[in-house]
């Protein structure tokens, strides 16, 4: 069965600095990967998907992910954090013959200026 | 935009009421989900359907029930509303072609007394 970690609960950074944001699942196959964003009182934006190919996949609002097949990991990260970054972080995994995903427990961030 | 709109972002019910939560979606996806969150537990799946008139049982549909008599609407139904359901219920929609992206609407976030 799929499962999905994210190891951190919270997370706080200085506004302009780097983030990273860590992804790990269990999966007997080739995976699809997800990373969704949920700002406060809103439903879930996807902000990338990993299916094959470029272990570097790009992502809107300035997010970009790496795939590392060896470490069951996608992590999520950007250069630059924006105080319109805070918000709840999830990764999710899925098969490719369904259209099921089994999500993470969520990173919250917090951005401080 | 794919648009998925929940009848209500809040509700406030008693216990042992039956309450309805209703999701429709606008891009003519097959796919509809009802995913429940609850913090430190992610988003976990109730019930979802991959066509009119059809349904599967998710990772926690016990006191839940589903409706899905047209293609664009995904109904969540709670035959005996108890405390222990008082949670954020979000529907996501997707096209049926491989592993498409899930696209979610703002979520109705569930108060019951």
């Amino acid at each position: 069965a799929q499962s999905v970690t994210q190891p951190d609960i919270h997370i706080t950074v200085s506004e302009g600095a780097s983030l990273e944001l860590r992804c790990n699942y269990s999966y007997g196959a080739t995976p699809y990967l997800f990373w969704y964003v949920q700002s406060p009182g809103q439903g879930l934006q996807l902000l990338l998907k990993y299916f094959s190919g470029d272990t570097l996949v790009q992502g809107i609002k300035g997010f970009e992910a790496e795939f590392k097949r060896s470490q069951s990991s996608l992590n999520l990260r950007k250069p630059s954090v924006h105080w319109s970054d805070a918000a709840e972080y999830f990764c999710a995994v899925g098969a490719w013959y369904g259209n099921k995903l089994v999500f993470g427990a969520g990173t919250i961030l917090r951005v401080k200026s | 935009d794919v648009k998925v709109t929940q009848s209500s972002r809040y509700l406030v019910k008693r216990t042992g009421e039956k309450v309805f939560l209703e999701c429709v979606q606008d891009m003519d996806h097959e796919n509809m989900f009802w995913y429940r969150q609850d913090p430190g537990l992610g988003l976990r799946l109730i019930y979802f359907s991959y066509d009119v008139k059809m349904k599967e049982k998710g990772d926690i549909p016990e006191g839940y029930s589903v409706s899905r008599e047209k293609k664009e609407r995904f109904s969540l139904i709670l035959e005996s509303a108890s405390t222990n359901q008082t949670s954020m219920y979000l529907c996501a929609s997707s096209s049926r072609v491989g592993q498409e992206t899930q696209y979610f609407g703002p979520g109705t976030r569930l108060l019951v007394l």
